[in-house]
């Protein structure tokens, strides 16, 4: 496709459920990048992927999360043991080889932990 | 940590009128994003910067470095300008810092 693709774009999950977004980048962008929109937070950085390097997951909120990219395309981000506060929008961006270069985002997943 | 800080939080304005939105931020920089979020929308980058300044139709976006501030003007505001705003900074790490982002600017252009 033209744009950086996610799915599910919503997920309603019980709490304790393991969860997995999927996030599709625009083709030939080494960059990749995972950010959360909540409303009492606003957007934060979560990991960020240069290729096949392994990611800093310092930005990561808990060792709940965790995610992976495979052959530097498709990345997958894993919520494991959900709880309430994980509900929010988890964005997915990519952009052409470097840090510094423009941001495409996808249009996100809502997930829902009840 | 970045601290990146926005105003005004929320601005309504009438069509045709000239719009400012200013984003400071506390640390050194390697970027700084003007980022655009309809209501129920996606976001949508409009400009990024690293120095002086640059325009795309009707929206002009500037960044001094040195006093570590950007503005994003419109110029003849349409009511399909209203949006939130964002200022998001991309920390001297680059990438591995992530964009640190503001709290947004809520605007409305009323016609």
């Amino acid at each position: 496709g033209a744009g950086v693709s996610q799915s599910p774009s919503n997920k309603v999950t019980e709490k304790g459920k393991d969860v997995e977004l999927r996030c599709d980048p625009i083709s030939g962008h080494t960059a990749l990048y995972w950010y959360r929109q909540s409303l009492g937070q606003g957007l934060e950085f979560l990991i960020y992927f240069q290729g096949n390097s392994a990611p800093d997951k310092s930005g990561l909120p808990s060792d709940r999360f965790s995610a992976e990219r495979t052959g530097g395309s498709v990345s997958t981000l894993t919520i494991q043991r959900t709880q309430q506060e994980d509900s929010a929008v988890y964005l997915c961006a990519s952009g052409k080889a470097g840090a510094v270069s423009i941001q495409y985002f996808g249009a996100g997943t809502r997930l829902s932990v009840l | 940590k970045n601290e990146v800080e926005q105003s005004p939080q929320n601005l309504t304005a009438q069509e045709g009128e000239f719009i400012t939105i200013n984003c400071s931020y506390s640390v050194g920089i390697s970027a700084l994003h003007w980022l655009q979020q309809h209501p129920g929308g996606g976001i949508v980058s409009l400009f990024m910067l690293s120095s002086g300044k640059k325009k795309h139709g009707r929206l002009i976006a500037t960044i001094n470095i040195q006093e570590k501030h950007s503005s994003l003007h419109i110029t003849a505001s349409h009511p399909r300008d209203s949006a939130v705003y964002i200022c998001a900074v991309l920390g001297p790490g680059g990438g591995a810092d992530g964009l640190t982002f503001g709290k947004g600017t809520h605007l409305i252009i009323q016609p």
